[in-house]
This record gives structure tokens, sequence and C-alpha cells, in this order.
């Protein structure tokens, strides 16, 4: 079974300065795709960047972007440029790939608070 | 617009009742599923269901009832079984059964009186 560890329960931030949030996986499998949520206190869940275990490319979208180490078990967000509306609570999860899958494992999650 | 809508947003229930959330999608996704979140733990999956009229099992399923009738609905029944069933519970859906996203609604809150 698969397993995602975040390691980091809170973590803080003065605005407009960089954070990465941590996350670890254990899995066998060779083929999956891992996602970063953000849960603000609205309470709904936002996908927030997608990266495809078969691609060296780390995924980019805007001022969030993952360091991801496959060999590692490793798939790290980076927030750069944090802003207030970044704090929220932020989900690893994994999705293993293969055909008629969206079986989605979640880690604990991260509390971020971003400072002004 | 498109989206997953949940009611209601807050759920009392009495002891040996029985309880239905409703989940609402507008995206035409076949994929809908519904999990349960406590504090400081990630989300749990209930009941998923890939296509109308058919679901299954997830990691917490007892306590717990689903049906699946039409592409756009997929109720959560928490019965009298589940003897602790205060949560907040957020109900998914995604295009298809391959490796796609899934969308997220806003989630209600079960409490027990």
């Amino acid at each position: 079974a698969q397993t995602v560890t975040q390691s980091q329960p809170e973590m803080s931030v003065q605005e407009a300065e960089t954070v990465t949030l941590s996350c670890t996986y254990d899995t066998s499998e060779n083929n999956y795709y891992l996602f970063w949520y953000k849960q603000p206190p609205s309470r709904q869940m936002i996908l927030v960047i997608r990266q495809e275990a078969y691609k060296q490319q780390n995924a980019t979208e805007n001022r969030f972007s993952v360091n991801f180490q496959k060999a590692a078990k490793s798939f790290s967000l980076k927030i750069s440029d944090s802003q207030l509306g970044d704090t929220a609570m932020y989900f690893c999860a994994f999705m293993k790939g293969s055909y008629n899958n969206n079986d989605m494992r979640f880690g604990a999650g991260t509390r971020l608070t971003v400072k002004p | 617009d498109g989206g997953i809508t949940q009611s209601p947003k807050y759920l009392f229930r009495k002891e040996g009742q029985n309880v239905t959330l409703s989940c609402e999608q507008n995206l035409n996704h076949d994929a809908m599923y519904w999990y349960r979140q406590d504090p400081g733990q990630g989300l749990r999956l209930i009941y998923y269901s890939q296509i109308v009229n058919d679901f299954q099992k997830g990691d917490i399923a007892e306590g717990y009832s689903v049906s699946r009738e039409k592409k756009e609905s997929f109720p959560l029944t928490v019965t009298s079984a589940q003897k602790n069933p205060t949560a907040f519970y957020l109900c998914a859906s995604a295009r298809d059964r391959n490796n796609q996203p899934q969308h997220f609604g806003d989630g209600t809150r079960l409490s027990i009186l």
C-alpha cells in the first residue's frame, strides 16, 4: 500500500518570502502521479500542482513549483513570494498510474501561515 | 458555473438517526468520491463510484452507504452504525477513471447532538 508522509504539521513564513513544504511517499510503483492540494479556511480543497512520475522536469504553476526526486521518493512544494492568501492547509497526494484508477492517498497535511 | 455542490454545510445527527449528505456535480464527470477528514489527519476514502449504478468501498466504508442513480449525484448516508460520525465530509469528482485529478466540493460538517 502507498503511504504519504508530511513531516511538518505546521509552518510559517513572512509575506513575500519563500517556503518549502516537504512530502515523502512510499511505493513500489514506477508509474504514478503526485499532487499538492491547498485547503484554505473556507475548507474547499483546491488543486495546486500535479506531477507525473515519468516526467523528469519539475512542474511549475506561477509561484508554486515542486522539487520531485523520484529516487528519494520526495515531492516538496516551494511557494515563492508568499502571499497572505496562501495561508492554508496543504496536502500532498499520491495516485497510482494505472488504467481504471483515480484512487488518491493523502498525507496528514501541513498548516502554513503567512505572516504580514 | 461548473462545480460540485455539497449540502448542507452543517448537519447535526441525533443518536440512532441516519442522515444523508448531498453531493451534486455539473461537470459531467464520471467518477465521484466521498472522503472523511478528521483533525490532524489527511483525507480518508469512504466510497467511490466510477460510473453510474456502480460504487466501491473505500478504506473506511463501515457505517456508511451510498447510491449512484444519476451521473450528477452521489449522496452519502451516515447510518446509526457509524459510532463516531463527527467529522468534515468532502465530496470529489474526476473526469473519468483514468488518473484524472479530483475536484472537491466545499464540504459538510457533521456533528452529534
